[in-house]
């Protein structure tokens, strides 16, 4: 079993709907949460990072924890062609500047 | 400069060559990782720096592969006897102490032949 687990996609989407990412996770002493976006030959960008159980707003994007399940979520409403990209789910087991386990990442397309 | 800086962007070695690539962090940052991603993966820790000292290489696949931050600022990763498998974007990160996330620079695509 995979530390972090994602569905490679492609995950397909009308514009202007909500798409919806998920990622589980194996470790249960992991306390911090990421959501990094990717585009095609660059490297990935921070969108938000969740630590504590429920929903994180920023903008369009919403971040969802739940650590009983071992399970952590992306939404992202209004979707845009801007949007289409890797999206890759990492957990850290501190709090602090440590190392990041990745999954391999959910490609979504957003089609106008 | 503004951002983490690598360099070179793009590198092919001959098989059996030895490779050095550069990571120049955003200034000030105490903390630097080294990953790897191959093609269609998600990126795989490789080694962590705060200042100079080398607190975590248990990511390193062999002992082939070589990390270093003499001045606690600029790092190298070198790769010797390069092989096949070591194909991949090698992508350095950077962070301050007690900070939540790191920024990553723009990678160095290894190829190997």
């Amino acid at each position: 079993q995979k530390e972090v687990e994602q569905n490679s996609g492609p995950l397909s989407v009308p514009e202007g709907a909500i798409a919806s990412l998920n990622c589980t996770y194996s470790d249960r002493g992991s306390q911090s949460f990421f959501w990094y976006r990717q585009y095609s030959g660059k490297s990935p960008e921070l969108i938000m990072f969740i630590y504590s159980n429920g929903d994180k707003e920023d903008g369009r994007f919403t971040a969802q924890l739940n650590k009983a399940s071992q399970y952590v979520s992306l939404l992202i409403r209004d979707s845009q062609p801007s949007d289409s990209a890797t999206y890759l789910c990492a957990v850290n087991r501190g709090f602090g500047n440590e190392k990041l386990t990745f999954g391999t990442g959910t490609r979504l397309t957003i089609i106008p | 400069g503004a951002g983490v800086s690598q360099s070179p962007r793009y590198k092919v070695a001959k098989r059996g060559q030895d490779v050095a690539l550069r990571c120049d962090p955003i200034s000030g940052h105490v903390s630097l990782f080294w990953y790897q991603q191959a093609l269609g993966q998600g990126p795989e820790f490789l080694t962590y720096f705060q200042n100079e000292a080398q607190l975590d290489k248990s990511g390193l696949p062999s002992d082939r592969f070589f990390a270093e931050r003499p001045e606690g600022s600029v790092s190298t990763l070198k790769i010797q006897r390069t092989q096949q498998e070591d194909s991949a974007v090698y992508l350095c990160a950077s962070g301050t102490t007690g900070d939540m996330w790191a920024f990553f620079g723009q990678g160095t695509r290894l190829t190997v032949v």
